[in-house]
């Protein structure tokens, strides 16, 4: 299955430390999201990357957050001093649609962030 | 955003049909109507979308008000894996992000 990739799958730190995650998209996918999703919600959108260009940042992105996607291909997304409201879902997504409302969103199995 | 206003949840029998309804009364001309299902511990995953005209797929049909003031997601047959949460989004023509709800949680009985 060549699916889109999330490592690691669940991670437990404590308060103050960093995190950093990973997500491999679909490989010929030119469009990658991070989500993040807490208990009983929906997933809001963080950011978004068209190959290396990180092109749209939401609010919820604060300065402790910062994502990457060098060469275009997989993506990393830090959190840094991470705090208890940090803990939720993150979700990775990529596509290869001219747009998110003209075609699909390939999500992730998330990676799971417990800070203790 | 433009917003979507679903049932919490709905129950359904296995093999029924279930009709999933979706209100978006100020949807504008640009804006998609998509449908994804995230089972439990697992993403999101894309079920159909449709502009004007009602679509059909492998795994759902989707009818759209002839206003797309409101939508319905069709599962033919209900099984067991299909009970999900089930999020209707708009996703505006041009912006790069979908807009999740809460979604409606179905739940299928055996």
């Amino acid at each position: 299955d060549t699916g889109v990739s999330q490592d690691p799958r669940h991670k437990i730190t404590k308060r103050g430390q960093n995190v950093t995650f990973r997500c491999d998209p679909i490989s010929e996918h030119n469009r990658l999201y991070w989500y993040r999703q807490t208990l009983g919600q929906g997933p809001e959108f963080l950011t978004y990357f068209q190959n290396e260009a990180q092109l749209e940042k939401s609010r919820l992105l604060s300065d402790r957050f910062s994502a990457e996607r060098p060469k275009g291909s997989f993506s990393t997304l830090e959190i840094q001093r991470t705090e208890q409201g940090d803990s939720a879902m993150y979700l990775c997504a990529s596509s290869l649609a001219p747009s998110p409302a003209e075609g699909e969103q390939f999500f992730g199995p998330g990676t799971r962030l417990t800070v203790l | 955003d433009a917003k979507t206003t679903q049932p919490n949840s709905m129950e359904s029998n296995e093999e029924e049909p279930v009709h999933l309804p979706c209100n978006h009364s100020t949807i504008s001309g640009t804006d998609y109507i998509h449908w994804y299902r995230q089972l439990p511990s697992q993403g999101p995953e894309y079920v159909i979308h449709g502009l004007t005209s009602n679509v059909n797929n492998r795994m759902a049909s989707l009818a759209i008000a002839e206003d797309r003031k409101s939508s319905t997601l069709i599962l033919h047959r209900a099984t067991l894996r299909d009970a999900a949460v089930y999020y209707c989004i708009l996703a505006q023509g041009g912006s790069e992000k979908l807009v999740f709800g809460k979604g409606t949680k179905l739940t299928v009985n055996p």
